[in-house]
This record gives structure tokens, C-alpha cells and sequence, in this order.
């Protein structure tokens, strides 16, 4: 089955700077990558998802690049703001055999210092 | 509609005790999402359904734990002898296949945190 691996598991950066989370996945199966944001105490939230059939996607600061070839994807924060403080999860959609089942990364946590 | 609906959202109870939890999702999802989180960690999957059908369960839910989706639309997650190690955030998604209501994105409701004493 898919296993997601997600690094680095700790990330300080100063605000304004930018941040990039790398996750790797082993199933070239799957076809649909999402970023999820978690704050503390609450669901995670979609920020930007990237399907198989692009390279990269970008929303106003947030950016998704995908390679499959190495079976990579990363996502990229530019210009850093404390409220971007957070922890941050990668999937990827493994459509095999007829289930749908989304697997996470073992999540980023991000501190944007003032 | 304003998304997924869980509860209980916090239950604390006694070891050896049965604990339900409801989900209901969003109304023209047709697929369901149990998953499991603890604290530093992803949401680990635990079950799917796709309308009333369980699809697929976790090696990580033991006989004590029991899912349904009666008439494809609300679901609940069944723990029996609970134990200490079971204390933990349990998440329900919802996600539809349809292009019009986002394919495969998928929403989390808050979660029903149970602590096991």
C-alpha cells in the first residue's frame, strides 16, 4: 500500500522568509496530493491540492510543486507570516483496487518567529 | 450544509466502557472517512465507506472497534472495552467523486476527542 513520508518534522523561520515541506510517496498510483493545515485545537484545513496531470499549482503565497518521475512533492510559503504558524500534513490519494483511501504524512510543524 | 458534523466533540470515559461517536457529513458526499490522531501525529486511516458500503478497514481497528453507515448518509464509530490506548482524536471526512462538488477533496469535520481513564 501507499506510504507518505513527510520532512522536516520541525521548521523555524523568521517572518518574511519562506518555507518549503518536502513529502514523498511510494505508490505511483496515486493521483491527487493535498496539503492540509492543522492549528492547534482544530481540524485540518485544505490549503492547495495538486492533481497528477500538473507539475505546480500556486495560491497568492502558497505553492505546490509535484514530480512524479521521483515520486516527490513539496509545498512552498513565501513571505511568512506569524498567523502561518501551524502544523502542516501531506497526503496522497491512492485510487488502487477500487478503495480510496487517503494517506498522510506524519505532519511538519511550522513556526514563523516575529 | 456547513460541513461535517461530529459528535460528541470531547467524551472522557472509564476503561472498559462502550463509546459511540456520529459523523454526519456533507450531504452530497457519497464517500465517509474515519481516521484516528494522536497528538505530533498525521491522521492515521481507520475505515471508508462509499455510500452504505464499508469498503476497507484498517488493520489498525481490532474487533473492538465497529463502523456503520446506515442509508449512506450519517456514520458511527463503535468502541467497546475501551482502553487507555485508545485515548485519541477521532476525525470523520467526507468526500465526493463528483467534479461539481470538488472530486476527491476531502473535509474534515472537528473531531470527537475521547480520553479512556
Amino acid at each position: 500500500g501507499e506510504n507518505v513520508e513527510q520532512h522536516p518534522s520541525t521548521l523555524s523561520v523568521q517572518e518574511g522568509d519562506s518555507a518549503v515541506i518536502k513529502c514523498t510517496y511510494s505508490d505511483s498510483a496515486s493521483n491527487y496530493f493535498p496539503w492540509y493545515k492543522q492549528e492547534l485545537g482544530k481540524r485540518p484545513q485544505l490549503i492547495i491540492d495538486i492533481r497528477s496531470n500538473v507539475g505546480e499549482k500556486k495560491d497568492q503565497r502558497i505553492a505546490v510543486t509535484l514530480n512524479k518521475t521521483a515520486k516527490h512533492f513539496s509545498l512552498h510559503i513565501t513571505e511568512t507570516q506569524p498567523e502561518d504558524s501551524a502544523v502542516y500534513f501531506c497526503a496522497a490519494f491512492d485510487p488502487q483496487r477500487g478503495t480510496y483511501k487517503y494517506i498522510f504524512g506524519t505532519g511538519t510543524r511550522l513556526k514563523v518567529l516575529a | 450544509d456547513t460541513g461535517v458534523s461530529q459528535d460528541p466533540r470531547h467524551k472522557i470515559t472509564k476503561r472498559g466502557q462502550n463509546v459511540t461517536f456520529r459523523c454526519d457529513p456533507i450531504s452530497e458526499h457519497n464517500r465517509l472517512y474515519w481516521y484516528r490522531q494522536t497528538l505530533g501525529q498525521g491522521p492515521e486511516f481507520l475505515t471508508y465507506f462509499q455510500n452504505e458500503a464499508q469498503l476497507e478497514k484498517s488493520r489498525l481497528l481490532s474487533d473492538r472497534f465497529s463502523a456503520e453507515r446506515p442509508k449512506g448518509s450519517f456514520s458511527t464509530l463503535e468502541i467497546q472495552r475501551t482502553e487507555q490506548g485508545d485515548s485519541a482524536m477521532y476525525l470523520c471526512a467526507s468526500s465526493s467523486r463528483d467534479k461539481r462538488a470538488g472530486a476527491n477533496v476531502l473535509t474534515f469535520g472537528a473531531g470527537s476527542r475521547l480520553t479512556v481513564l
